[in-house]
């Protein structure tokens, strides 16, 4: 029962670097989204799916890009890391008909120095 | 557009008495679901219990409980004979049942409870 799988765990970048967190789930989900929690804050939304092939943009969505090319991956990509980009990552993912619970992974904690 | 409002950024409570955590929502959405996740020192997010907006009874999940008030627009948490365990940032979120809202949360800030002895 792996649920939502997120990697890497732990990732320290350097300013400008690229990369792309992994999030993975086994439950035939159609949505799926990526999140981000700041320090004394909720999770704001970053990019979210309804469904393969299909992504928008949440509430901040600015140096990050998404593609869901199969129900089960949603990666997320940093395009040119900022240290503003430090954070928490939390993936989630549910069902489509709009009730029960989101299911999220364990989180990435990404420092950019 | 969605907003969660949690007004105590910090409760604490003595073991095994009750406490209320108070969330207060506003949406346009005419169909909603409100949801309540925990999040322990570890940061996995855990979800407790879910309210959808049509639903005739307040929700119950063992100890947790929501206190549904849709013309106050208040889905407030109530803990029951609270452990140890319980200590935790508790986050309330909604979304909504389009297919356009439901896929998307809007957290509140968060309370932090602190279950004493």
């Amino acid at each position: 029962n792996a649920g939502v799988t997120q990697t890497p765990e732990f990732q320290v970048l350097k300013t400008g670097q690229s990369m792309t967190l992994q999030c993975a789930q086994d439950m035939n989900h159609e949505y799926m989204s990526w999140y981000r929690q700041d320090p004394g804050m909720g999770l704001r939304l970053i990019h979210y799916s309804v469904g393969a092939g299909i992504t928008d943009q949440g509430e901040v969505p600015n140096g990050y890009n998404v593609s869901r090319s199969t129900t089960e991956d949603f990666p997320l990509r940093l395009l040119s890391a900022a240290p503003s980009q430090t954070s928490v990552y939390f993936c989630a993912s549910s069902h489509g008909d709009g009730s029960g619970a989101q299911h999220f992974g364990d989180g990435t904690r990404l420092s950019i120095l | 557009a969605q907003k969660i409002t949690q007004t105590q950024p910090g409760m604490f409570v003595q073991e095994k008495e009750a406490v209320t955590l108070d969330c207060t929502y506003d949406t346009s959405d005419p169909s909603y679901g409100l949801f309540w996740y925990k999040q322990p020192s570890s940061g996995e997010m855990i979800f407790l219990i879910y309210q959808g907006s049509y639903d005739q009874q307040n929700a119950t999940e063992g100890r947790y409980s929501l206190n549904f008030q849709k013309a106050r627009k208040s889905a407030n948490l109530v803990i029951s004979a609270s452990q140890l365990g319980d200590s935790a940032m508790y986050f309330c979120a909604m979304r909504g049942k389009d297919t356009g809202t439901a896929s998307k949360l809007t957290f509140g800030t968060g309370t932090r409870l602190q279950v004493t002895l």
